[in-house]
């Protein structure tokens, strides 16, 4: 069982935006500044979208964001393409010996 | 452009050691700005952690509570690579493996380069 919570599915239609929402404690996301997300596509590794809640690595799409509010964390995706359809993690960073955990993930369908 | 290439063998025997090891390339493993990850991904356990290690005037050491006691992570700065050690496996510890590289080790930045995965089979 994973210590985040996602939802287990969303979808949208392309051009449309989607919020895909990860719900942690005080003790990992509402306690530190550090969830990341990434998108994986199958048989691939992930791959990082988004850092420290709201940062973009050089090379990813500004349709892509995020955000952060007490216990929680959300990615939106706006202007949904074809190619977005994915599953999608979020983490953070929890302080203790186990030094992040992940959420369960979430499957993007593109209608 | 950094580039990690992972090996090993992809099929264990219960109560075995698990070893793979992640080459580095367009980066130093003794690098004092980043850290070098493994991760594992199953059906059932999802994305876990499994530890770290990075050099800051030494080498450290940091293990997921999950698999401490049978991890470890080990560098080697000749060969610019790194390898994890899992003892005592399981059917349980079945899962793709990835190494992985954090880039700021002040908390936790992210994971912004991943080995391309090996999926461990632990079965007789």
């Amino acid at each position: 069982q994973s210590a985040l919570t996602q939802p287990a599915s969303v979808s949208g239609s392309p051009g449309q935006s989607i919020t895909i929402s990860c719900t942690g404690t005080s003790s990992d996301i509402g306690a530190h500044d550090h969830v990341s997300w990434y998108q994986q596509h199958p048989g691939k590794a992930p791959k990082l979208l988004i850092y420290r809640v709201t940062h973009r690595p050089s090379g990813v799409s500004d349709r892509f964001s995020g955000s952060k509010s007490g216990n929680s964390a959300s990615l939106t995706i706006s202007g949904l393409q074809a190619d977005d359809e994915a599953d999608y993690y979020c983490s953070s960073y929890t302080g203790s010996s186990t030094l992040v955990t992940f959420g369960g993930g979430t499957k993007l369908t593109v209608l | 452009q950094v580039q990690l290439q992972q090996s090993g063998p992809g099929l264990v025997k219960p109560s075995q050691t698990l070893s793979l090891t992640c080459a580095i390339s367009g980066d130093s493993v003794s690098t004092n700005s980043a850290a070098w990850n493994w991760i594992r991904q199953s059906p059932s356990r999802g994305l876990e952690w499994l530890g770290r290690t990075y050099y800051r005037s030494t080498w450290v050491y940091q293990y997921g509570a999950s698999v401490k006691g049978r991890v470890s992570i080990s560098p080697d700065t000749s060969k610019n690579q790194f390898s994890l050690q899992l003892t005592s496996v399981t059917p349980e510890d079945t899962a793709v493996y990835y190494c992985a590289r954090d880039p700021d080790i002040s908390g936790w930045f992210g994971l912004d380069y991943w080995g391309q995965g090996t999926l461990v089979t632990v079965s007789s």
